[in-house]
């Protein structure tokens, strides 16, 4: 692994589904993001998470939930999915020691639709 | 309240011609600015950030910004431009002290031959 993996790359769903998105980093970063990426909105902030075993809201974060068990992992599920929620899906993380200095790093993404 | 604005969606440029980005931000204090490019179907890439200092700073691929406190102001810009730079740039802005950013919608850039 190097850098930030995202899993899977792409998902249709039906709506009403549980889905599980996964995401890891290998470079021991305390902060982590989910952003959702839709045509002319840029990226959104759903939820992020500064250190293992805190999370918070972004911009938009209902109808998602996360959790931050360990360090490496922070995985995003949607409980009941909507098609609303079609998007891509990027998974970030930054040291978060250093604060606003901070670069954030991407993953691959996943592009997920809700039909 | 903090927001950044990219006013062009889309900009189309010829190959080997020069290329300028804009980007304007509303911050109540210092900004941390920052320009990613995001080749299609790829995660973001970093170009180029600014924290303080000199107000030209360099980044990856041939790219610069130039920071203009007095304008609200960090624009992105290339001498001359690769085929390989068409893709999608977006500025962003760092918002709090956990690093957390606000970004603008993007500008989509097509290199023509």
């Amino acid at each position: 692994i190097a850098g930030i993996t995202q899993a899977p790359t792409s998902q249709i769903l039906a709506a009403g589904r549980r889905m599980t998105l996964r995401c890891t980093q290998d470079m021991r970063h305390n902060a982590m993001y989910w952003y959702r990426q839709d045509l002319g909105l840029g990226l959104r902030l759903i939820h992020y998470s500064n250190t293992a075993g805190t999370t918070g809201k972004g911009e938009v974060p209902d109808g998602y939930s996360v959790s931050r068990a360990n360090t490496d992992d922070f995985p995003l599920t949607l409980a009941s999915a909507v098609p609303s929620q079609t998007s891509v899906y990027f998974c970030a993380s930054s040291e978060s020691e250093r604060g606003r200095y901070n670069e954030q790093f991407f993953g691959p993404g996943t592009r997920l639709t809700v039909l | 309240a903090q927001s950044v604005t990219q006013p062009d969606i889309h900009i189309t440029v010829s190959e080997g011609a020069s290329l300028e980005l804009r980007c304007n931000y509303s911050y109540g204090a210092t900004p941390y600015l920052f320009w990613y490019v995001q080749s299609p179907g790829q995660g973001l890439q970093l170009l180029l950030k600014y924290f303080s200092g000199d107000t030209l700073v360099q980044g990856i691929k041939g790219f610069e910004a130039e920071f203009k406190r007095s304008q609200s102001s960090f624009n992105l810009r290339k001498p001359s431009v690769h085929w390989s730079d068409a893709a999608e740039y977006f500025c962003a802005l760092s918002t709090d002290s956990w690093g957390k950013f606000q970004f603008g919608a993007g500008t989509q850039v097509v290199v023509t031959p």
